[in-house]
């Protein structure tokens, strides 16, 4: 079984900076999926990684297959980003594609 | 507007009555899945479809049971629903199947309790 660490649990930052949200796992996968999760509980996808980098306007998500490590970046935070983000494993191959999900990273964006 | 749609969105039953919660899509997915959140555990997947009449096991199965007699419709079933099945339910979908990744679509979710 998959272990995945988010890091950090939650995280406070002020309005303009810098973030980063880390996701670790322990055994091999087919893809990554960042998601976010608002605080009216709904989902939404922000990327899907097998390799490299994806970049969508102020988010930057990366992976690193060899070390087993993904981070997602927020460049010039804002109150609107204030959600829960979730990294979700996935394993794909004969015939199954199952998902495992990082614990959540809570963020607070402060004006 | 390409959706997932579930129902009902909330919903309060008592231990022991049949239930199901419907989800839609309207994107043409083969992939369907279904996943419950709890607090402190997070997201679980409960079982997934790669297409009409394919269906599998995910994390916890257990007391649910599903079905894909079509390509849009993806039903969760609670035969005999227990209050350790109270939760916030998610339908989500996706292009794909074994080797092709693509980003999933959620559903709005379901909120059950069950006394």
């Amino acid at each position: 079984k998959n272990e995945v660490e988010q890091s950090p649990q939650n995280l406070t930052a002020q309005e303009g900076e810098f973030i980063t949200i880390n996701c670790s796992y322990s055994v091999g996968i087919s893809a990554l999926h960042w998601l976010q999760q608002h605080p009216g509980g709904g989902i939404v996808s922000l990327f899907m990684l097998s390799s490299g980098k994806k970049k969508h306007g102020r988010l930057i998500a990366t992976i690193n297959i060899q070390e087993k490590h993904s981070s997602l970046h927020i460049t010039a935070s804002h109150p609107r980003d204030s959600a829960v983000y979730i990294c979700a494993l996935l394993y794909s191959g004969a015939g199954s594609y199952q998902l495992t999900f990082g614990k959540g990273t809570k963020l607070s964006v402060i004006p | 507007e390409a959706q997932v749609t579930q129902n009902p969105r909330y919903l309060i039953t008592v231990t022991g009555k049949k239930l199901t919660v419907t989800c839609s899509q309207n994107m043409n997915h083969e992939y369907m899945s279904w996943y419950r959140q709890d607090p402190g555990l997070g997201l679980r997947q409960i079982y997934y479809s790669m297409n009409v009449e394919v269906t599998d096991k995910g994390d916890v199965p257990e007391g649910y049971k599903v079905s894909r007699k079509e390509k849009r419709n993806f039903p969760l079933i609670l035969e005999s629903p227990s209050p350790n099945q109270t939760s916030l339910y998610f339908c989500a979908s996706s292009f794909g199947t074994s080797g092709s990744f693509y980003e999933q679509y959620f559903g709005p979710g379901t909120r059950l309790t069950v006394t």
